[in-house]
């Protein structure tokens, strides 16, 4: 157990819906980091929060955006879905503001968008 | 942002030690280089961080030549439960982390 928690763990929607994917990083951590994970584009940095604010951004559509809340809780935001955006989405925890230390990973939400 | 290559994939029996190689040839000044290990539907878990020379801890080597254009994981006396996807990473203050294709390794019996 990383001691991050992803909810939900599956979600099955369609095509132009939103969803919201929501972390709670590890006791402590400052930092928390999205990736998506689909099967032909590997592991893909989308952005990074530390402390409420937003510290690094890759590769993240338009239509998908994230915040960090006081509680330092996090949530990404998907909306007018296509089916290209059924994947594995990672949230990640880590102690310091950059990523030299370790990254602590969540079992993921899957998402299917039919 | 610097990329990593890596092998698509390795085969290796049990008790044999593996070694997977890690390119960066552009790899900046303030990079460090991460391992990282994941099983299917799983969360990557670190594995070893370094920034030159050699690390070691209790599950695996890390080397790093002087010139840091690549990196080299040990696994020593791997088993079954090591077949995974491993990934290298690079790791900057900017706090941008890129993960390579990865490397797929298979341990037969």
């Amino acid at each position: 157990d990383s001691g991050v928690t992803q909810t939900p763990k599956h979600l099955i929607t369609a095509t132009g819906q939103r969803v919201t994917l929501r972390c709670s990083p590890r006791s402590g951590d400052l930092s928390v980091y999205w990736y998506q994970q689909s099967l032909d584009q590997g592991l893909q940095f989308l952005i990074q929060y530390y402390n409420g604010e937003e510290r690094a951004k890759g590769n993240i559509l338009e239509r998908f955006s994230a915040q960090q809340f006081p509680d330092l809780h996090s949530e990404l935001n998907l909306s007018s879905l296509e089916l290209g955006d059924s994947a594995l989405y990672f949230c990640a925890s880590g102690r310091i503001v950059g990523d030299t230390g370790e990254l602590f990973f969540g079992e993921g939400s899957r998402l299917t968008v039919l | 942002l610097a990329k990593t290559t890596q092998p698509i994939s390795m085969d290796s029996y049990e008790g044999q030690e593996v070694n997977i190689t890690c390119s960066h040839n552009n790899i900046a000044t303030n990079d460090y280089i991460t391992w990282y290990q994941q099983f299917p539907s799983q969360g990557p878990r670190f594995i070893i961080q370094g920034y030159k020379t050699k690390v070691t801890n209790e599950v695996a080597s890390l080397f790093i030549p002087a010139d840091r254009k690549s990196s080299t994981l040990s696994l020593p006396r791997v088993s079954l439960s090591d077949t995974a996807v491993y990934y290298c990473l690079l790791s900057t203050n900017a706090g941008k982390s890129t993960f390579g294709d990865g490397t797929t390794l298979t341990v037969k019996p």
